[in-house]
Order: structure tokens, then C-alpha cells, then sequence
């Protein structure tokens, strides 16, 4: 099992530029999360997703979009990046939302916005 | 709003020697408790779970206290190896657009020879 993977390990972009940010995960996990984590800050969620077809946002969405068209995939597009979304971005993945549920994190996506 | 604290540190310990982290927590209905590891420039990985009447994997112990909402993490003959960010991480169950899990910032733990 490769776990949670996730596509491009680094990126640059200029302003405005778009991209998307691929998960995947073969754990056949429900729940699927995608967090930014910057310095002195902590893990934040962007959205999540508990099911296939279903998104959700969470405590940051701004300027971010998501779909979840097949259960393994989770999608984070941003359609006009801005210098602020320059971070490091997480994937995680688990079963459901039981109280001893743990989350299972991809090796994370570096994104530097100019 | 500040759900989960942790002391950043950093901690700078010689190995062998024996450190403690404490976090606390503010949703008085958490339901469980964990502790994650994260390496530089890699993701959190979970290193245990914290139950209320406390437990203990190898060199590790950690512990709840509900009343006071407080978390422990005791490395017991810290190695170079434990050189690592430890993350504080509350089950809040339906936590809303915060997701179930709440994540601390971090306590930063440098393990010297």
C-alpha cells in the first residue's frame, strides 16, 4: 500500500496562476482533508470531503476549491494564487469520524506563490 | 481563538535525558487525544494515543488529565532519533469547519550528543 500520495511535490508559481493539487489515497478511506500548515501557525483545514462526491469547506477556504469526483482522489485547485497561499500543503485521509479516528497524512506539497 | 497550546520550545536536551510536554485544551467535550510526530519538511505521523488512565509505549508515556484539560508526553532515555516537532491533537468530535481534529502548533524537541 503506498498510503496517501500526493502530486506535484513542489511547485512555483507567479500570481494569478492556477493549479491543482492531486490526493490519492488506496486505503479506501471515506473522509479525505486537505490542511495548509505555515510557519508559527499550525495545521489548518481548507475543506474536506466525507464521501465521494460530497466537499465541505473548513477554517480556510478562501481562494480555494475542491472536488472529489472518485473516492480515492481529492482535489485543492487554486484558481488565482496569491503570495498568501504560499505554504506547505497536506493531504490526509481517514476511515470516518469515530472519537479514537486517527488521520493519515500525505508527504505534503510545497507551493511558493510570487 | 486558541483550542490547543503547546510551550513551542524549542527543548534542547542531551541524549539519555528524560523531557516533558504539556498541552492544554479549551473544548471541555473532547472526546479523544493524541500525539503526533512531524520530522522537518515531512508530514505528522501519529506516535499514540492518550487515554485517561495514561499509557506507556516503550520510552513514551503519556497522560490525560480531564479535569484540568491537560495532555502529557514523557520521553524516557531521549535518542537523537526523537529530535522532532511532538503535535498535541484533540478529537472534538463534530468540530464543525475546524474538522474533528484540532492540531496544536507544535513543541519543537532537539535531542544533542
Amino acid at each position: 500500500n503506498a498510503g496517501v500520495t500526493q502530486t506535484p511535490k513542489f511547485r512555483v508559481l507567479k500570481t494569478g496562476q492556477s493549479m491543482t493539487l492531486l490526493c490519492a489515497q488506496d486505503m479506501n478511506h471515506e473522509y479525505m482533508y486537505w490542511y495548509r500548515q505555515d510557519p508559527g501557525m499550525g495545521l489548518r483545514l481548507i475543506h474536506y470531503s466525507v464521501g465521494e462526491g460530497t466537499t465541505a469547506k473548513g477554517e480556510v477556504p478562501d481562494g480555494y476549491n475542491v472536488s472529489r469526483l472518485k473516492k480515492q482522489n481529492f482535489l485543492l485547485g487554486l484558481e488565482s494564487a496569491a503570495p498568501s497561499q504560499t505554504s506547505v500543503y497536506f493531504c490526509a485521509s481517514s476511515y470516518g469520524l469515530a472519537v479514537q479516528e486517527t488521520q493519515y497524512f500525505g508527504p505534503g506539497t510545497r507551493l511558493l506563490v510570487l | 481563538r486558541k483550542e490547543v497550546e503547546q510551550d513551542p520550545g524549542p527543548f534542547n536536551v542531551p541524549e539519555g535525558a528524560t523531557v516533558a510536554f504539556n498541552c492544554t485544551y479549551s473544548n471541555s467535550a473532547s472526546q479523544s487525544f493524541f500525539w503526533y510526530r512531524q520530522d522537518c519538511r515531512k508530514e505528522p505521523k501519529l506516535l499514540m494515543s492518550v487515554y485517561s488512565s495514561g499509557n506507556e509505549d516503550g520510552r513514551f508515556t503519556a497522560q490525560l488529565n480531564r479535569a484540568s484539560q491537560y495532555i502529557s508526553l514523557l520521553i524516557r532515555d531521549s535518542k537523537l532519533s526523537d529530535s522532532a516537532t511532538y503535535l498535541c491533537v484533540v478529537n472534538v468530535g463534530n468540530g464543525g469547519s475546524q474538522g474533528n481534529l484540532i492540531f496544536g502548533k507544535g513543541t519543537k524537541l532537539s535531542v544533542k550528543p
